[in-house]
């Protein structure tokens, strides 16, 4: 079965700074996909980054940015330049797609991170 | 764009009572999920629905149970609420897309106290 580890369970960071989210996973699958969703305080979660696991290039979304090490089973998430607006529950999510039964996501644990003025 | 409701953001029960959870999507997606999220555990999936009166249990489905007889709704019940199902549910939605690129939409959350 599948796993996802998110090992730090609250960080935070300046303003203007960078912050790093680390997030592991298990799977003997070789084609899947990763996400991270963000959950800001009392609002719903959205959807920041997707990875494709065939592709060697790390995904980018603006101040966004995932470091993609697929031997390693390693996929963190970089924000760059943080806002008070970043502050948010982060959780990292695994996909492996089933056709016809829509792509069941495997969460982690969740990340807090809070972005201080 | 999308919008996942839920008819409740507190609910607050006794042990023992039959609760109803309603989620709804504008977006004429065919999937739907339920979740629930507790602290240090994240999300995890309770029930999936790919389709009108589909429905897959997910990882924890004892003590719930889910009815879709509209493409746009998808319900949660609990038979017989106990203490241990106070927690934060979390309805979603998606369109089966190929290559990764399928996105699950949340709805805001019901937050769920059996006392």
């Amino acid at each position: 079965a599948q796993t996802v580890t998110q090992s730090q369970p609250e960080m935070s960071v300046q303003e203007a700074e960078t912050v790093t989210l680390s997030c592991t996973y298990d799977t003997s699958e070789n084609n899947y996909y990763l996400f991270w969703y963000k959950q800001p305080p009392s609002r719903q979660m959205i959807l920041v980054i997707r990875q494709e696991a065939y592709k060697q290039q790390n995904a980018t979304e603006n101040r966004f940015s995932v470091n993609f090490q697929k031997a390693a089973k390693s996929f963190s998430l970089k924000i760059s330049d943080s806002q008070l607006g970043d502050t948010a529950m982060y959780f990292c999510a695994f996909m492996n797609p089933t056709y016809n039964q829509g792509g069941k996501l495997i969460f982690g644990q969740g990340t807090e991170l809070s972005v201080k003025p | 764009d999308v919008k996942v409701t839920q008819s409740s953001r507190y609910l607050v029960k006794r042990t023992g009572e039959k609760v109803f959870l309603e989620c709804v999507q504008d977006m004429d997606h065919e999937n739907m999920f339920w979740y629930r999220q507790d602290p240090g555990l994240g999300l995890r999936l309770i029930y999936f629905s790919y389709d009108v009166k589909m429905k897959e249990k997910g990882d924890i489905p004892e003590g719930y149970s889910v009815s879709r007889e509209k493409k746009e709704r998808f319900s949660l019940i609990l038979e017989s609420a106990s203490t241990n199902q106070t927690s934060m549910y979390l309805c979603a939605s998606s369109l089966p897309l190929a290559g990764g690129r399928e996105t699950q939409y949340f709805g805001p959350g019901t937050r769920l106290l059996v006392l």
